[in-house]
């Protein structure tokens, strides 16, 4: 069964700290994984997508990395900021059908002052 | 306007109504996603659009949702007979690759059920 799953479910960091979301898939076949930013009652907006060839993406503060033989990738958030608060989703598609992207639940990031 | 818009952005109707949400996707993408959104959930699959026909609708929950893109742009996501457990936010995302494209959410639609 294609799931996604994500890790922490809720994280709390102090403004100016770094972090790591973490991000489990069993999708496959593989095609991309994404990341994405939901603010509260607004919509996801992309961060980065990684092909199976890329290791690793950047985004401004925002570095994604992708191991697909583990199937495992993470999100590192360095130097947040109170803006960073959101809701963190993992997306993987597997390009087999109309239907290809799988969704994680998301992580719940607050950034205090 | 350059991004995904939906309307309206908030609904509250009553339990057994017909309720309409419409999208208007970015122009030229031809790919058109529906998903509902529960809170603290991410979203779930409804409808995929490729130009006007539904290419996927086996998430649509049961027969009194339906969605239409009859000239392959605008969506309109309709429900009959709304109960309770409709409420949530429904989100609408277009894109030009399927595949490798970036995906687009619009902000929403959150419907409540009274």
């Amino acid at each position: 069964k294609n799931q996604v799953e994500q890790s922490p479910q809720s994280l709390i960091i102090l403004e100016g700290k770094n972090c790591t979301l973490q991000c489990n898939y069993t999708v496959s076949p593989f095609s991309n994984l994404r990341w994405y930013k939901q603010d509260t009652g607004r919509g996801p907006v992309s961060l980065t997508i990684m092909t199976f060839s890329e290791n690793t993406k950047s985004n401004g503060r925002y570095t994604a990395t992708l191991d697909a033989d583990t199937k495992q990738s993470s999100l590192h958030i360095t130097a947040s900021q109170l803006s960073d608060s959101a809701s963190y989703i993992c997306v993987v598609s597997d390009s087999y059908g109309a239907n290809n992207l799988f969704f994680g639940t998301g992580t719940r990031l607050t950034v205090i002052p | 306007g350059a991004g995904v818009s939906q309307t309206p952005s908030n609904k509250v109707t009553e339990k057994g109504k017909y309720v309409e949400l419409r999208c208007d996707p970015i122009s030229g993408h031809t790919a058109l996603y529906w998903y509902r959104q529960s809170l603290g959930q991410g979203p779930e699959f409804l409808i995929y659009f490729q130009g006007t026909g539904a290419a996927d609708d086996s998430g649509l929950p049961n027969d009194r949702f339906f969605a239409v893109r009859p000239e392959g742009s605008v969506s309109t996501l309709k429900i009959q007979r709304t109960e309770r457990g409709d409420s949530a936010v429904y989100l609408c995302a277009s894109t030009k690759d399927r595949d490798t494209g970036e995906l687009f959410f619009g902000e929403g639609s959150r419907l409540t059920v009274l």
